[in-house]
């Protein structure tokens, strides 16, 4: 089972690299999805979105995709520069509750200079 | 722009001691909520709120716990009797609606607590 204070999988890269973090998910029934970056100490910082009705979505350097079939979500980080170095949660509605998002367990990526 | 606020940043604490953790949401947002973080672990739902009454709790969420609106900014977590086990990090968020729950939830930077 799991561990106190559970080891993060982790991703490194090299800056000016292209990063891709990826994330399953729980519920069928989830149709919004979210990325979040943690800094170290800070609360989760909304990154990019995506809906059920959509596979792919373009944000600022960052992109994400949405495969329904396998229950499967990835983050795409363009040229990955230093300051993206943190955790990145991915999490979803749970089926379009009230606002109960469930958190995935977070990606630690490093970016090296 | 405009972002969620929590005080204190830091909160130490007796085992058996009522802490109240506080938070202003973003000014037009109407859906509140609070989540936790044990250390090392994932962002866990505790409880979501909208027009002064729970919408949403979790199992975490037991009668320890309760939340509150008392003026037209602040929205406060209460928890009543701490434990060595409630320790972690809280955040709350907020959203201008919820459509289901489709809408962004933003984040304030935290407040850690620390159960002795």
């Amino acid at each position: 089972g799991e561990s106190v204070g559970l080891h993060l999988p982790t991703l490194s890269v090299q800056e000016g690299d292209n990063s891709i973090i990826n994330c399953a998910y729980s519920n069928s029934a989830s149709d919004y999805f979210i990325w979040y970056k943690q800094e170290s100490g800070k609360g989760p910082q909304f990154i990019i979105d995506i809906r059920s009705n959509m596979d792919k979505r373009q944000g600022q350097r960052v992109t994400v995709l949405l495969n329904k079939t396998v229950k499967h979500l990835s983050l795409q980080i363009a040229a990955t520069q230093p300051g993206d170095s943190a955790v990145y949660f991915c999490a979803e509605n749970n089926g379009g509750s009230q606002g109960n998002l469930i958190f995935g367990k977070g990606t630690k990526l490093s970016v090296k200079p | 722009e405009p972002e969620v606020t929590q005080t204190p940043s830091h909160q130490v604490t007796q085992m058996g001691q009522e802490v109240i953790l506080r938070c202003v949401p973003i000014s037009n947002h109407l859906y509140f909520y609070w989540y936790r973080q044990i250390l090392g672990q994932k962002v866990e739902f505790l409880v979501s709120f909208y027009n002064n009454e729970i919408s949403e709790k979790s199992e975490i969420f037991d009668d320890q716990f309760s939340v509150e609106r008392p003026d037209g900014s602040n929205f406060t977590l209460k928890i009543r009797s701490t434990k060595l086990e409630d320790s972690a990090m809280y955040f709350c968020a907020s959203s201008a609606r919820t459509s289901g729950g489709r809408e962004t939830q933003y984040f304030g930077p935290g407040t850690r607590l620390l159960v002795l």
